[in-house]
């Protein structure tokens, strides 16, 4: 059964703490990893797109990274306007698209 | 400005009482969806289209209906509502699969 799996479900950091957030799938024919933002009662904002292991992409604070089995959400002295939660999408078989259940981040001032 | 709009952003409603959410996009995509969030579930996929009169079920198709009749819009139908169906609601876009999807603001459904 394909799954995309996100942890942790909450992270709290101090301004200035760098972390990384996770994204494992399992998934049959990938055709691309999403990253998105979403903050509180809004619509997901488009972040990052991968489509074969060994990609990085960067924007200001974020970087991410994809391999065969999971893709990094890596945040680099992150401010409290990063505060939101982040979500992992794969598109799969041709059409198709799973999100993960997202991480919810807090970045403390 | 490229968009995604959904009306009505809020819809309270009772079981049984057809309902049409709408979805608009003004960028030519080829692509649009619908989703559900649900607390502790996340997005989960209802229905998807990839040009016009070509529609198929995502994850969730149960007690939902839509329809591609032009290429801008994809109502959501749910044709009697019952209240496992309040939701976050999104609609969303993208050029052609594997791209980039743009996701509308949401609409908020409550069946009571």
């Amino acid at each position: 059964e394909d799954q995309v799996t996100q942890s942790p479900e909450a992270l709290r950091l101090q301004e200035g703490e760098s972390s990384s957030l996770n994204c494992s799938y399992t998934v049959s024919g990938l055709r691309g990893l999403f990253w998105y933002r979403q903050d509180p009662g809004k619509g997901p904002e488009f972040l990052f797109t991968l489509y074969s292991a060994g990609e990085e992409k960067e924007k200001e604070r974020l970087k991410a990274t994809l391999t065969k089995k999971e893709s990094f959400l890596h945040i680099t002295a992150p401010k409290p306007e990063d505060s939101a939660t982040y979500l992992c999408a794969v598109w799969r078989g041709y059409q198709k698209v799973t999100f993960g259940t997202g991480t919810k981040l807090q970045v403390i001032p | 400005e490229a968009q995604v709009t959904q009306n009505p952003r809020y819809l309270i409603t009772v079981t049984g009482k057809k309902l049409t959410v709408t979805c608009s996009q003004n960028m030519n995509h080829e692509y649009m969806s619908w989703y559900r969030q649900d607390p502790g579930l996340g997005l989960r996929q209802i229905y998807y289209s990839m040009n016009v009169e070509v529609t198929d079920k995502g994850d969730v198709p149960e007690g939902y209906k839509v329809s591609r009749k032009e290429k801008r819009n994809f109502p959501l139908i749910l044709e009697s509502p019952s209240p496992n169906q309040t939701s976050l609601y999104f609609c969303a876009s993208s050029p052609l699969p594997w791209d980039t999807q743009y996701f509308g603001p949401g609409t908020r459904l409550t069946v009571l």
